[in-house]
């Protein structure tokens, strides 16, 4: 069974903080990884993706990937109260097209 | 390009009623996935399709589920009866062949009473 996860948190950050969200999976033969952010009430919204090993940096938000030990992260520097929502983790797994996705973690950031 | 629309947004329905969940993708998107999201369980994907056919049912719940995608235009997905535990967020989503990501519809909220 291919997994993605995620802690559930809520993890809770102070405004202007580096928010850290971290992802595992279990398939080797994932190539690719993207994260999505899902306000509450709302549909997921892809904000970055990852295909190779190392940082993946656009505006605020740093993606990082690391194969060997089959670990995607997510940094979000300058946290807002904007950015509270639910950050979704996900890869491709199995037959081209099938992306896995973790429960997600919440973030809160406090004013 | 408007994006993937899905309808209604909101759907309430007595339990044993039948349910029909629409879809319309991006065009040019080759894949379409029909997903289901509660607290619980989180997103499931139910089924998806390539070029319109049918290629891992494998996430439908049961038999009171069916999906159908006629052309690369319109999917359906259709719940024959039923039942207060199907009451979840149903989202539509589509992607290009070659990868990229998905991009999710607006989402259907389904509450059976």
């Amino acid at each position: 069974q291919k997994e993605v996860e995620q802690n559930s948190g809520p993890l809770s950050v102070p405004e202007g903080a580096i928010a850290s969200l971290n992802c595992t999976y279990s398939d080797r033969g994932s190539q690719s990884f993207f994260w999505y952010r899902q306000y509450s009430g709302k549909s997921p919204e892809l904000i970055m993706f990852i295909y190779s090993n190392g940082d993946k940096e656009d505006g605020r938000f740093t993606a990082q990937l690391n194969k060997a030990s089959q670990y995607v992260s997510l940094l979000i520097r300058d946290s807002q109260p904007s950015d509270s929502a639910t950050y979704l983790c996900a890869g491709y797994g199995g037959s081209q097209g099938n992306l896995i996705f973790g429960k997600g973690t919440k973030l809160s950031v406090k004013p | 390009d408007a994006g993937v629309i899905q309808s209604p947004r909101h759907e309430v329905t007595e339990m044993g009623q039948e349910v029909t969940l629409r879809c319309k993708p991006i065009s040019g998107h080759d894949y379409l996935f029909w997903y289901r999201q509660t607290m619980m369980r989180g997103l499931e994907l139910l089924i998806y399709f390539n070029n319109n056919v049918p290629i891992d049912d494998s996430g439908m719940p049961e038999d009171r589920f069916s999906a159908k995608m006629p052309n690369a235009s319109f999917s359906t997905l259709k719940i024959q009866p039923s039942e207060p535990r199907d009451s979840a967020v149903y989202f539509c989503a589509s992607s290009p062949t070659g990868g990229g990501g998905y991009t999710f519809g607006s989402g259907t909220r389904l509450t059976v009473v």
